[in-house]
């Protein structure tokens, strides 16, 4: 799977967007993007996947750059319960989900 | 129940003691994950088993660390000669259908090795 490089810490002020984002240069065609989140003490928690489209559900929206080298995980309006690592992984299907060291969100009020 | 169990939530050894730990995936789930948290840091990649394919143990960090996974569904996860460095939160997760990168994570198995 491609390396995915993402800054160790951010910070939001509640209300606002969170725009989180996540560089995979390497990534291969059939590599999709993948964001997860752990709350503290909890497991690990799906949020949105992408190819090559943007994508949207009811907890953020993936926007993916034409040229899918990059990526940005938006929250639209961060909540306190929204601080959490956030991680990006890109991963190949049928093979293992490595998860690297995340972005740290802390949103404060 | 409707989601990956694990247990036990809590496990207490003493060094050089064998563990198991068990995790129940959810039903119909073909692909099941071993993980393992230690305080403080990130998910370290353990083991993976995906339908009747050989598993990929790549993340095992070493011999000590054996899993199974029965009839395709229920897994254990072995330690043996347990060492203080294994403390750790192990976190198992499945996932089945098209979309094989959606992890569903179950509580985790607190191992404390004293």
């Amino acid at each position: 799977d491609a390396k995915t490089t993402q800054p160790t810490s951010m910070d939001c002020a509640e209300g606002r967007a969170a725009n989180l984002p996540c560089n995979h240069s390497t990534i291969s065609g059939n590599e999709y993007v993948y964001w997860y989140r752990q709350i503290h003490s909890q497991g690990p928690q799906y949020i949105i996947h992408g190819l090559k489209n943007n994508e949207t559900n009811e907890m953020a929206s993936l926007i993916i750059t034409e040229d899918r080298k990059s990526s940005t995980l938006i929250l639209p309006h961060a909540t306190l319960r929204d601080t959490a690592v956030y991680y990006c992984i890109a991963n190949q299907a049928g093979t293992a989900l490595i998860f690297g060291k995340g972005t740290t969100l802390s949103v404060s009020s | 129940g409707a989601g990956v169990s694990q247990s036990p939530s809590n496990k207490v050894t003493e060094k050089g003691k064998d563990v198991e730990l068990r995790c129940d995936p959810i039903s119909g789930h073909t692909a099941l994950y071993w993980y393992r948290q230690s305080l403080g840091q990130g998910l370290e990649f353990l083991i993976y088993f995906q339908g009747n394919s050989a598993p990929d143990k790549s993340g095992l960090p070493s011999d000590r660390f054996s899993a199974e996974r029965t009839g395709g569904s229920v897994s254990t996860l072995t330690i043996q000669r347990t060492q203080q460095e294994d403390s750790a939160v192990y976190l198992c997760a499945s996932t089945g259908g098209p979309n094989t990168g959606e992890l569903f994570f179950g509580e985790g198995s607190r191992l404390t090795v004293l």
